[in-house]
């Protein structure tokens, strides 16, 4: 199947400081990206679809000026969270689609605010 | 939101066994796709099935959707070690533009 990367693995910042997970999309073109997050023995939660060249439609309670979602290229997207906070601690994962139906997944990043 | 309701939410079996799970959706779809994910890491796609198919199979999975139910079951059989993960599915609504609605998972642990 498809490989999507995402970087990096895992993070640890103070509070206050922001941080930029990559998302990216290894041997296929990915019009549309999703990032979730996931609290831990929690399912995923959408945080917003990217499609390339245009802005990120977020999810309802998202705050979109604290998640910002560029999606530069058809292989590239990126969520940088803003002035974090311990809240913010999560498991971030991305996923990507082509020309197909499925969406295949990064392996996620950890961020750990402290 | 989430949409898909799954359950069981643990189940525990023996190698050699078959572990079926659930999970139930309230919306109209596209397809309903399930994934596996092992602890802390990210998701294996397993196998998508649309809305006008009713059973699928791929090696040791089976999948069954059931529209009129809005249900959808998974099947392993001759579980393995290997298969402990949790197990979530994901519907993409006829109009959510691609977007994955996740269940909350089932998690399996098969022990040798």
């Amino acid at each position: 199947g498809a490989v999507v990367s995402q970087h990096p693995s895992r993070v640890i910042c103070k509070s206050g400081t922001s941080v930029k997970i990559e998302c990216r999309s290894l041997d296929f073109q990915a019009t549309t990206m999703f990032w979730y997050r996931q609290f831990p023995k929690q399912s995923l939660m959408l945080m917003a679809t990217s499609n390339e060249g245009s802005k990120a439609t977020y999810e309802q309670g998202v705050e979109k000026d604290k998640f910002l979602i560029n999606h530069a290229s058809l292989t590239l997207s990126t969520l940088t969270v803003t002035s974090a906070h311990p809240e913010d601690s999560s498991f971030y994962i991305c996923s990507a689609s082509g020309q197909e139906e499925t969406q295949y997944f990064g392996p996620g990043t950890r961020l750990l605010v402290l | 939101s989430q949409q898909g309701e799954e359950d069981p939410q643990a189940l525990s079996i023996q190698e050699g066994e078959n572990a079926t799970m659930n999970c139930s959706y309230k919306t109209s779809i596209n397809n309903l796709q399930w994934y596996r994910q092992n602890s802390g890491r990210g998701l294996v796609h397993l196998i998508l099935i649309r809305s006008n198919e009713r059973e699928k199979h791929s090696g040791r999975l089976r999948v069954t959707l059931d529209t009129s139910k809005k249900s959808s079951s998974l099947l392993i059989t001759a579980s393995r070690a290997a298969d402990t993960a949790s197990y979530f599915c994901a519907t993409d609504g006829d109009d959510s533009w691609g977007k994955l609605q996740f269940g909350a998972g089932t998690q399996v642990v098969v022990t040798p």
